[in-house]
């Protein structure tokens, strides 16, 4: 089955202590992304891919990294995670960088910064 | 960064009526789409229209786009229990990003 995998779905931490969330998908597409959601302000794109190696800032990248060394895997990184970064994340996948494509959503990691 | 704005925020309605939702925009787009969200999960492509694209159906969806007012619509019609959840538009300016809307929920009661 296609898909795009976040592990964990759910994780409570505290300030400070690094966080990875992990992002697969299984349909060989070249473009990836992360978002947040935060209620009021809908989804905002942190970070994304168009392929191995090369990845771009999105519109709230500040206090997040990511990397793509493999084509399937995109981790979001928090080095110092601190409470503003508690959201609702995204990883979401597209077949290539051309247009006209739809996106295709993990289900979600709620992380909660203590 | 530009957004889509989904008018009305919230929609209660009856098993079988139908709903309709607004997503205005400010510049010129590759391609508007439209997402679901179910409570607590993650999102679901609807329909993508193109720039030079005025309807689209799928099922009992359908989206209209008026890139004169720069804005779109998304019809359900026949609604069901089923199709509670937030709907979201999305824009494509073409620089490789999507621009969400803050989301519009609504409530199909039975």
């Amino acid at each position: 089955e296609a898909q795009v995998t976040q592990n964990p779905r759910y994780l409570i931490t505290v300030t400070g202590k690094k966080l990875t969330v992990t992002c697969s998908q299984n349909m060989n597409h070249e473009y990836m992304s992360w978002y947040r959601q935060d209620p009021g302000l809908g989804l905002r794109q942190i970070y994304y891919s168009m392929n191995v190696e090369v990845t771009d800032k999105g519109d709230v990248p500040e206090g997040y990294k990511v990397s793509r060394k493999e084509k399937r895997n995109f981790p979001l990184i928090l080095e110092s995670p601190s409470p503003n970064q508690t959201s609702l994340y995204f990883c979401a996948s597209r077949r290539d960088r051309a247009g006209n494509q739809p996106q295709h959503f993990g289900d979600g990691t709620r992380l909660s910064i203590l | 960064s530009q957004q889509g704005e989904e008018d009305p925020q919230a929609l209660s309605i009856q098993e079988g009526e139908n709903a309709t939702m607004n997503c205005s925009y400010k510049t010129s787009i590759n391609n508007l789409q439209w997402y679901r969200q179910n409570s607590g999960r993650g999102l679901v492509h609807l329909i993508l229209i193109r720039s030079n694209e005025r309807e689209k159906h799928s099922g009992r969806l359908r989206v209209t786009l008026d890139t004169s007012k720069k804005s779109s619509s998304l019809l359900i019609t026949a609604s069901r229990a089923a199709d509670t959840a937030s709907y979201f538009c999305a824009t494509d300016y073409g620089n490789n990003r999507l621009a969400f809307g803050k989301g519009n929920q609504v409530v199909v009661i039975p």
